[in-house]
């Protein structure tokens, strides 16, 4: 079975703090995400890697940056975090190539900037 | 621009019958469409999925029909159960426009399966 696991559930933060959000897959997969879910906006991807080293912006990459060191860790990054980043935030992983289309998701981290 | 639109939020259906969960997409480039299923407190698990140039796809109680030209895909539940009760994203991949393996959900329909 896949796994991927996220450093914390629940995490309270104040407006200005630099937070780390930690995602660990277990399955070799090259494919790693962030995204954040919110009420009426469903899931939006924030970035994606395709491989150690590599990132991609997704669709609301402002106020956050990522970094991938290793192939099976994947960190989120808010510089400075906002209000308005208080979500729940969404790391998942697949396979590389056409046939990596399922997504494999943690099991999410509910942030909350004070 | 929401290129994914799940334009009910909330389903409520009785144990036994069908649920009918509807999603609609505008980019006709996509080429690959999935269904997610998600509980409070998880992450989304995946459910079914369905190729561009299917037309159905069945596994078990779960159905997924796509109707390309009208930029339609329905996921049919028979019979529903309780355990179905959960919040369940319609995602849909472009190869084509570069996207890879990058998915875009829709916003989700929260349903509810009654005894």
């Amino acid at each position: 079975d896949v796994k991927v696991t996220q450093s914390s559930r629940y995490l309270v933060k104040r407006t200005g703090e630099k937070v780390f959000l930690e995602c660990v897959q277990d399955m070799d997969h090259e494919n790693m995400f962030w995204y954040r879910q919110d009420p009426g906006l469903g899931l939006r991807l924030i970035y994606f890697s395709y491989d150690v080293k590599m990132k991609e912006k997704g669709d609301i990459p402002e106020g956050y940056s990522v970094s991938r060191e290793k192939k099976e860790r994947f960190s989120l990054i808010l510089e400075s975090a906002s209000t308005n980043q208080t979500s729940m935030y969404l790391c998942a992983s697949s396979l590389a190539g056409l046939v990596g289309e399922t997504q494999y998701f943690g099991p999410g981290t509910r942030l909350l900037v004070l | 621009d929401q290129q994914v639109k799940q334009n009910s939020p909330s389903l409520s259906v009785q144990e036994g019958r069908i649920s009918i969960l509807n999603c609609d997409y505008t980019n006709s480039m996509f080429d690959y469409f999935l269904w997610y299923k998600k509980y409070p407190a998880e992450g989304p698990t995946f459910l079914i999925s369905i190729s561009s140039i299917k037309d159905k796809n069945e596994d078990g109680r779960f159905t997924v029909f796509l109707n390309k030209s009208a930029k339609h895909l329905s996921l049919h539940i028979v019979p529903s159960q309780p355990g179905d009760s959960a919040v369940y994203f319609c995602a849909a991949r472009g190869i084509l426009t570069g996207g890879g393996n990058k998915l875009t959900f829709g916003t989700g329909t929260q349903l509810k399966v009654e005894l």
